[in-house]
């Protein structure tokens, strides 16, 4: 059901980096609509972690970055650390549908 | 301090009617910009959005659910309220009230409430 899709996780050690990949369409990511990232920690609500593609909101911390291309946009964590592990979401609008749709989501494993 | 904060009933049986309700405090629902939504997510699963309310009262439905959706204000209590009918297993989920930060082309929901689950069983 989700309209962008997302790889469901993805790991590293702490210290290294990761990469997260938003892949929309045409009507979406394509359009071209912005993208906005969210991370959700078990049982709370999502917090927005990067908006308009590459925008990190006061308090994020510069090891995360947003980037985005054609109808794909992606979503790096450099220096992970063990508290980054959460679900990760990303959301753009779809003008076929007329509304706003988020990706499939991604866990992130700290190993 | 700016919060939402939804409240329901935990339990709803198949085909009736659910009404959420989202407290806003902090900011008017009629000032001009100010845009809701309702988004949704079932056990384990991705978020879905639902429907959207503006300051000045338009409103917008996911294609899917369209015709089971209702969104309304209640501006008196400052209040976003969601109506969903013939409620089915299905929409088990939590449900969050959203606002949506708008500037050109940068679209997004920039504060949340903590959610509200909602179990459809018999």
């Amino acid at each position: 059901q989700p309209v962008l899709t997302q790889p469901p996780s993805v790991s590293g050690a702490p210290g290294q980096s990761v990469t997260i990949s938003c892949t929309g369409t045409s009507s979406n990511i394509g359009a071209p609509y912005d993208v906005h990232w969210y991370r959700q920690l078990p049982g709370t609500a999502p917090q927005l972690l990067i908006h308009a593609n590459n925008n990190r909101p006061s308090g994020v911390p510069d090891r995360f970055f947003g980037s985005k291309s054609g109808a794909s946009a992606s979503l790096a964590i450099s220096g992970l650390q063990p508290e980054d592990e959460s679900d990760y979401y990303c959301q753009s609008y779809d003008y076929s549908l007329g509304g706003y749709v988020f990706g499939t989501g991604t866990k992130v494993t700290v190993l | 301090q700016v919060t939402l904060k939804e409240s329901g009933p935990a339990l709803v049986k198949p085909t009736q009617t659910l009404t959420l309700t989202c407290t806003v405090s902090g900011f008017s629902l009629t000032s001009t910009g100010v845009r809701m939504s309702w988004i949704r997510q079932p056990p384990g699963k991705a978020l879905e959005w639902l429907a959207r309310v503006d300051w000045d009262d338009d409103k917008y439905y996911t294609t899917s659910l369209k015709t089971r959706l209702t969104v309304s204000k209640d501006t008196s209590k400052n209040q976003v309220v969601l109506t969903m009918t013939n409620m089915d297993p299905a929409d088990t989920a939590t449900y969050y009230c959203a606002r949506i930060y708008s500037r050109t082309s940068d679209w997004h929901f920039d504060l949340w409430g903590r959610g509200t689950l909602v179990t459809v069983s018999s």
